[in-house]
Parts: structure tokens; C-alpha cells; sequence
């Protein structure tokens, strides 16, 4: 069983769905991550979580430390959002262990 | 300048090339990171350098070879890959101590 699983691994949507991904990890940790990976490109950090919700434009990440659990959730969704999420906890600085994915293809 | 930037985009190489990765920070981060993403699939970890010493190496094969010349600068050699050494190779940086790594936007290698 992986440290960090995601569900779900693909989920495509029409434009203006709300989205949710969810994160789940078995391993203790000293933060969460949100990552993004358009196709063929690199890796942008969307949120880094210890506890509470945090929120950037559309997007809004939450984490519940004693259920170990993690979610990011997209309002308004647009074909631009269109990419892979990853979730990635750290185990003290240096090392992330990654999910598996979740490819989201937004449909206009 | 807030970014982790590589060169190239992407190389072709034959199997009995010498060839090397370029990355370059200067957001003053002292840890620095070398990934390897295969197509549909999370990133590996290789190596890590953390004030320009080698830090993991994640028993990486040796015709990958990390220097790291400067605390801005992470280079990545090579020499006489595989075919199935082809994929995106990722850089990342932190800065000392946080968990937030910022990665470039990857070099794309096919071992031909």
C-alpha cells in the first residue's frame, strides 16, 4: 500500500463543476502539499498544509491531521485547470513522498 | 528572480554520449534536487544537495553523476544511458530547513 494515496486517479468535469480531489496518508508528517503538472511541463506548488484550510482564488485545500487526510477542491472549474494534482507530504525537510495523481481534464 | 530554471528543454542522446543537465536558483536556496519523472507517474527522487554537499542519493546508477559548483548551481551528468533512462528530469530548491521545494520546469531526455 502507498504512504500517500489519491482518489480519484482520473476525474473529468464539465466547465463550472466543483471539484474535489482527495489525499490520504499513512505516514506522520510535517506538511502537506498540493502540487500541479500541466503536460509535458514542470511543477507548480499550489498550497503547503500543517492544519486548517487555506484558499487561493478558486482553489481551497484542507487537511484534517487526525484523520489524515487531505483535500483540495476547485470551484468554478475552467478547462485551464485541466492538468495533473499530486499530493505530496514531507517528512521532515528534504525528502516528499508522493500520491500516484489525479488527472482532471475540464470540458468546456 | 523567483524561479528554478533548466537547460535544456530537451536533448536527444545516444547511448554512448556524454551529455549534462543545467539548473540554476537564485533565490538563495541551499537545498537543491534532482527528480526523474516517468510519463504518468509521480516524481523519483535522486539526489539531494544540501549546502552544496551531497546529502541522498537515492542508489542512483552511476552513469548519473550530480555536481553541485555553487550554491546556485545543480548540474546533472550523464553517460551512457539506457533507453529506459528516458524521461523528464526535474529540478527542485528549498530553502534552509522548510519543507517547500520549488521545482523548474524539467528537461525532457530520450535516449536514443
Amino acid at each position: 500500500k502507498n504512504e500517500v494515496e489519491q482518489s480519484p486517479q482520473n476525474l473529468t468535469a464539465q466547465e463550472g463543476e466543483f471539484i474535489t480531489i482527495n489525499c490520504s496518508y499513512s505516514v506522520g508528517i510535517s506538511a502537506l502539499h498540493w502540487l500541479q503538472q500541466h503536460p509535458g511541463g514542470g511543477i507548480v506548488s499550489l498550497f503547503m498544509l500543517s492544519s486548517g484550510k487555506k484558499k487561493h482564488g478558486r482553489l481551497i485545500a484542507t487537511i484534517n491531521i487526525q484523520e489524515k487526510h487531505s483535500s483540495l477542491h476547485i470551484t468554478a472549474s475552467h478547462p485551464r485547470d485541466s492538468a495533473v494534482y499530486i499530493c505530496a507530504v514531507s517528512q521532515g525537510a528534504q525528502k516528499l513522498v508522493f500520491g500516484q495523481g489525479t488527472r482532471l481534464t475540464i470540458n468546456p | 528572480d523567483t524561479e528554478v530554471t533548466q537547460t535544456p528543454k530537451h536533448l536527444v542522446m545516444g547511448m554512448t554520449n556524454k551529455k549534462s543537465l543545467k539548473c540554476e536558483q537564485h533565490m538563495g536556496h541551499r537545498a537543491m534536487y534532482w527528480y526523474k519523472q516517468k510519463a504518468k507517474k509521480p516524481p523519483e527522487l535522486m539526489f539531494v544537495y544540501s549546502y552544496e554537499k551531497l546529502s541522498i542519493n537515492e542508489s542512483v546508477p552511476s552513469r548519473f553523476s550530480p555536481e553541485c559548483p555553487n550554491s546556485s548551481l545543480l548540474n546533472l551528468h550523464l553517460h551512457a544511458l539506457q533507453p529506459e533512462d528516458s524521461a523528464l528530469y526535474l529540478c527542485a530548491s528549498s530553502p534552509r530547513g522548510a519543507n517547500e521545494q520549488f521545482f523548474g520546469p524539467g528537461t525532457r531526455l530520450t535516449v536514443l
